[in-house]
């Protein structure tokens, strides 16, 4: 079955400093890959996906998500974190074929400090 | 400007009652989800519909059911509520592609549902 997994389920860094919040996956065939946010009080935002390409996704917010086949894993990262960048952050993936329902990872909290 | 609409943004009922969330897009979209999220545990996909009168069962069908009589309304109803069914309910929509492809969803500000 198709699924992700974020190892960590908090993440602090500095302001200013580079962020990475992790995913692996586990997906047969070509993997399409997800990242969301949900910042507090609010409901999930799309953030970016990989469907085939660049290995190097780019989103909103100046977030990129760096998709790596041998490791399966497809990290979201960001040169020089913010402290607005502190919210909940979501990896998916599709879980079946032609319906785009996704299947989400446990989430991983970002903390950015001043 | 896309628009994922839901009911209430917190709700408080008791064990035992019937309890409606309604979900409202402006999109057009055909497919729309309700998932529910707690902590540690992420978004639990509930059910979805990619069509009117059309449902699917996702990963926690139980105990809830779903109504679609509208494109642009789809419904979750826990028939008779329970406290394990506290939690955070999300309602997403997305379009249909054809040949394939991924869209991603948009999602409501969710409601948080207290069964006391």
């Amino acid at each position: 079955a198709q699924s992700v997994a974020q190892p960590e389920d908090q993440v602090n860094v500095a302001e200013g400093n580079p962020l990475t919040v992790k995913c692996t996956y586990s997906v047969s065939g070509n993997p399409y890959l997800f990242w969301y946010v949900q910042y507090p009080n609010r409901g999930l935002q799309f953030l970016l996906k990989y469907i085939t390409g660049d290995n190097l996704v780019k989103g909103s917010y100046g977030f990129e998500a760096e998709f790596n086949k041998s490791q399966t894993s497809f990290h979201l990262k960001k040169p020089s974190a913010l402290v607005s960048d502190s919210a909940l952050y979501f990896c998916a993936v599709p879980p079946r074929g032609g319906n785009n329902d996704m299947r989400f990872g446990a989430g991983t909290r970002l903390t950015v400090k001043p | 400007d896309v628009k994922v609409t839901q009911s209430s943004r917190y709700l408080v009922k008791r064990t035992g009652e019937k309890v409606f969330l309604e979900c409202v897009q402006d999109m057009d979209h055909e497919n729309m989800f309700w998932y529910r999220q707690d902590p540690g545990l992420g978004l639990r996909l509930i059910y979805f519909s990619y069509d009117v009168k059309m449902k699917e069962k996702g990963d926690i069908p139980e105990g809830y059911s779903v109504s679609r009589e509208k494109k642009e309304r789809f419904s979750l109803i826990l028939e008779s509520a329970s406290t394990n069914q506290t939690s955070m309910y999300l309602c997403a929509s997305s379009p249909w592609v054809a040949g394939g492809s991924y869209n991603e969803q948009f999602f409501g500000p969710g409601t948080r549902l207290t069964v006391l």
